[in-house]
């Protein structure tokens, strides 16, 4: 099955600088990459999503890449701010299909320093 | 705004007790799914559901079964709670033709004694 390989498991950043979190992936069928944020105490929720026939996505400081060859995708976040503190999950499509679910990541708690 | 309802935020148990977990969505999504999210392990999927009546083993579906008798709600059952068992259970939902991303329930905070 799917294995999803996700670092760092903690990442530590000073206010306004840039956090880079990456991701492998083992199965070559898997086609949608989604990312999520969990704050603490709260649900995890979709932050930005890309598919396998898209290298780069960008919403606003967010970014995601893709590189299918490597099997690695990587989540940007520029400029950071307080409220990006949070716990950050990569998941990948099981078996290349919506209805067979994702698999995670096993996360990366980001810290943003004052 | 879709809407993904866990029916305990938190639940005490005792070992060996048959216990269920509900889930309901109100956005007629085709998919719901139950996952468990342990500190350092991040989520692992336990079942999923694509329709009605219909269900499928995630990664770690041994102690588990699920219901699914109508669209919008997705049970879990531990057939006989072990300390094991302990975690926080979250159920999501996602629409059909995707895949799509999930939109989870608030979790449910299960402890074995």
């Amino acid at each position: 099955g799917e294995n999803v390989e996700q670092h760092p498991s903690t990442l530590s950043v000073q206010e306004g600088d840039s956090a880079v979190i990456k991701c492998t992936y083992s199965d070559s069928a898997s086609n949608y990459f989604p990312w999520y944020k969990q704050e603490l105490g709260k649900r995890p929720q979709l932050i930005i999503d890309i598919r396998s026939n898209v290298g780069e996505k960008k919403d606003q400081r967010i970014a995601v890449t893709l590189n299918k060859t490597a099997k690695h995708f990587s989540l940007h976040i520029t400029e950071t701010q307080p409220e990006d503190s949070a716990v950050y999950f990569c998941a990948a499509s099981r078996r290349g299909g919506g209805a067979d679910g994702l698999t995670f990541g096993k996360g990366t708690h980001l810290i943003i320093q004052p | 705004d879709v809407k993904v309802t866990q029916s305990s935020r938190y639940l005490v148990k005792r070992t060996g007790e048959k216990v269920f977990l509900e889930c309901v969505q109100d956005m007629d999504h085709e998919n719901m799914f139950w996952y468990r999210q342990d500190p350092g392990l991040g989520l692992r999927l336990i079942y999923f559901s694509y329709d009605v009546k219909m269900k499928e083993k995630g990664d770690i579906p041994e102690g588990y079964s699920v219901s699914r008798e109508k669209k919008e709600r997705f049970s879990l059952i531990l057939e006989s709670a072990s300390t094991n068992q302990t975690s926080m259970y979250l159920c999501a939902s996602s629409t059909g033709g995707g895949p799509y991303g999930y939109t989870f329930g608030s979790g449910t905070r299960l402890t074995v004694v």
